[in-house]
């Protein structure tokens, strides 16, 4: 099975500033990783798919790169609306799984 | 506007059978470009993908749970469906159903999501 680490797990940032969150892989995943955000009592919004696609709709401030086993989102500068529970998720092409990470949540500094 | 609606009962007893019903509109559930899935997401914790389902009926399932989980479609009421059987108290959680785009794997439109307790 592949094992997936997101990171870090809490991050206290102020606004403007640029955070960084990873998810690494076990095994090489190629580019099946997409982002999500969610707020507290609301379902998880798609930012980012295949490593490193907008979605529609999605503030450029948001961007993913990575591939393999390496994954980052990055938020440019940070806004008062981002303080939210971010997590990746996995498409595993050969067992026809989907797997997420185990979040980070973004606090104000 | 694709909607996406959880229905069923908030309180299951342990050792019973929990049931949920999405039900889907402004879209048909019949689109071939398209799996249908159920994503949990217990109080205060992260999200757990549960399965999936293709209008044809061919399912995915979460390997921790293949053996306790059915989820099948109806075309005709454009709806599909999640039971969980034997549950437990570590089943308690906020469930939700979501769409996701075969060619890009990733789940695009979300359901509210309903809480279901496993509680006697």
């Amino acid at each position: 099975d592949i094992q997936m680490t997101q990171s870090p797990s809490t991050l206290s940032a102020s606004v403007g500033d640029r955070v960084t969150i990873t998810c690494r892989t076990s095994q090489s995943i190629n580019y099946w990783l997409a982002w999500y955000q969610q707020k507290p009592g609301k379902a998880p919004r798609i930012l980012i798919y295949k490593a490193s696609n907008l979605e529609s709709g999605v503030p450029s401030r948001f961007s993913g790169s990575g591939s393999g086993t390496e994954f980052t989102l990055t938020i440019s500068s940070l806004q008062p609306d981002d303080f939210a529970t971010y997590y990746c998720q996995h498409y595993n092409s050969y067992t026809l799984t989907w797997m997420f990470g185990q979040g980070t949540k973004v606090e104000i500094k | 506007q694709l909607q996406l609606q959880e229905s069923g009962p908030g309180l299951v007893k342990p050792s019973e059978t929990l049931s949920l019903t999405c039900t889907v509109s402004g879209d048909s559930i019949s689109s071939t470009d398209y799996y249908w899935g159920w994503i949990r997401q217990p109080p205060g914790k992260g999200l757990e993908w549960v399965g999936s389902v293709y209008y044809s009926g061919n399912t995915f399932y979460d390997p921790s749970l293949k053996s306790r989980t059915t989820i099948y479609v109806d075309t005709s009421k454009n709806q599909f469906s999640l039971r969980l059987s034997s549950v437990t108290a570590v089943d308690s959680a906020v469930y939700y159903c979501a769409r996701h785009p075969i060619s890009w794997a990733y789940f695009d439109y979300w359901g509210q999501g309903t809480l279901v307790t496993v509680s006697s």
